[in-house]
């Protein structure tokens, strides 16, 4: 089967950092994508991951452990802008559709 | 990346009526396009995949006589949702991959509600 988890609420304050977690089991492994989505719009793409390690992107970062199944999103000095839900996607095949995790909504505080 | 264009953004429909949604691929050829599902506060559910000139392969709980793919061309992908119903009503999402075949990009989403 297929199962990826992430939590479903975090809340933090502006200029902080925040650490979203990401858990995946999948029958195969083609890479993992982090995307934010405001309410009422289409996802957009953050970040994308195929090999173990740290992928960096101006604020944002997301690193892979495909021994683990764990990814993180890691966001620093957190902007208001910043609230939104972030969905975790895993692509168990070249060609095929990706599987999402049902999102973290994160709230930003001033 | 993809440009993929949806339309409509937004429809109100009757209990009883059908409604189609039309998503595009401006910019590349796209042979498989998915649709995806999404309700309120929930995350994007795959719904089917649509290939261009055979049958759309759909996901398990998804009545493919009630939303109907057709894929005739390699740019686009219509999704009509039959005879509707309020529990219908939802976000309605379709995503092409991209030329490494792994990152998706999406249309802009139809808000669906059925009254």
């Amino acid at each position: 089967g297929q199962n990826i988890d992430q939590p479903t609420e975090m809340t933090a304050t502006e200029g902080a950092i925040v650490q979203i977690n990401c858990t995946y089991q999948t029958s195969g492994f083609n890479g993992l994508f982090w995307y934010q989505q405001h309410a009422g719009e289409a996802p957009t793409f953050l970040s994308y991951n195929v090999l173990d390690g740290l992928e960096e992107k101006g604020r944002f970062s997301s690193f892979l452990s495909r021994s683990k199944g764990y990814s993180y999103l890691l966001l620093k000095e957190l902007q208001m802008k910043d609230s939104a839900s972030y969905l975790c996607a895993v692509s168990g095949q070249a060609g095929t559709a990706l599987i999402f995790g049902k999102g973290t909504t994160l709230s930003v505080s001033s | 990346g993809a440009v993929v264009s949806q339309h409509p953004s937004w429809v109100i429909c009757k209990s009883g009526t059908s409604v189609k949604i039309e998503c595009r691929s401006l910019d590349f050829q796209a042979t498989t396009m998915f649709w995806y599902r999404q309700f309120p506060k929930q995350s994007l559910m795959l719904m089917a995949t649509s290939n261009e000139g055979s049958k759309a392969t759909y996901e398990q709980g998804v009545e493919k006589d009630k939303f109907l793919i057709n894929h005739a061309s390699l740019t686009l992908s219509t999704l009509t949702v039959t005879s509707a119903h309020p529990e219908d009503s939802s976000f309605y999402i379709c995503s092409v991959l991209g030329h490494r075949n792994t990152e998706a990009f999406f249309g802009q989403g139809t808000r669906l509600t059925v009254v």
